[in-house]
């Protein structure tokens, strides 16, 4: 049974430019969440997205967007890439609340490490 | 005041020892608790997960929540080596969401 997978493990950008990052969620799950780790820090929720919408956000800037796809994968794009963007890109699968399966129980990924130089 | 503060640490332990894990937050609305177990370059691993107040116990992992204080604990019996890593708690409001506040961590070593 696959986990969360993430792609890619690792990438530079230059400040300025765009950057898109894939996760495709945990089998069975159809939620997925971003956070932001940055070193030494705990992750920070970015948003999730469940049935192809984003339904909650976390408090980071129009830069950063996402999007799902019918078979529940996500991608988090952020542009105009700031120094302080680098950070480990985290992506969370569960099942969608309210279903009573457990939508707390979150599996996370590997992560991107994302540096922007 | 951070919404969800934890020991710093880093904490080094023989191994053997009763290791504890504490969390403190703000918040009384949290209603979920989690801990998650991080090793360097890896995502998260969920460990304990407890809803409201109470213990939970799992093997060697014993997770407490008191609500009126405001304060969770994670206890690791007979540590290992193996469990050197940095230790995330982590709360959300309710079921309907996955807007996980997680504490900035603390790092243990187990020292053979």
């Amino acid at each position: 049974d696959a986990g969360v997978t993430q792609s890619p493990t690792h990438l530079i950008k230059t400040r300025g430019q765009q950057v898109t990052l894939r996760c495709s969620p945990k089998s069975g799950h159809d939620t997925v969440s971003w956070y932001q780790q940055a070193l030494g820090q705990g992750p920070q929720f970015i948003f999730q997205y469940y049935e192809e919408e984003e339904r909650q956000r976390g408090n980071f800037p129009d830069r950063f967007s996402g999007h799902q796809f019918p078979n529940y994968s996500s991608e988090l794009n952020v542009n105009a890439l700031l120094l302080g963007d680098s950070a480990l890109y985290l992506c969370a699968s569960s099942f969608r609340p309210g279903t009573g399966l457990g939508s707390t129980e979150a599996f996370f990924g590997q992560g991107t490490r994302l540096t922007v130089v | 005041q951070k919404e969800v503060e934890q020991d710093p640490g880093p904490l080094s332990v023989p191994e053997g020892a009763i290791v504890s894990l504490n969390c403190t937050y703000s918040n009384s609305a949290f209603q979920y608790f989690m801990w998650y177990r991080q090793y360097s370059r890896k995502g998260p691993e969920l460990l304990m997960y407890t809803y409201s107040s109470g213990n939970k116990e799992d093997g060697r992992f014993t997770a407490q929540v008191d609500k009126s204080s405001k304060y969770i604990s994670l206890f690791i019996r007979d540590s290992q080596p193996s469990d050197s890593a940095t230790y995330l708690c982590a709360m959300t409001l309710d079921n309907y969401g996955q807007n996980f506040v997680f504490g900035p961590g603390t790092r243990l070593s187990v020292l053979p």
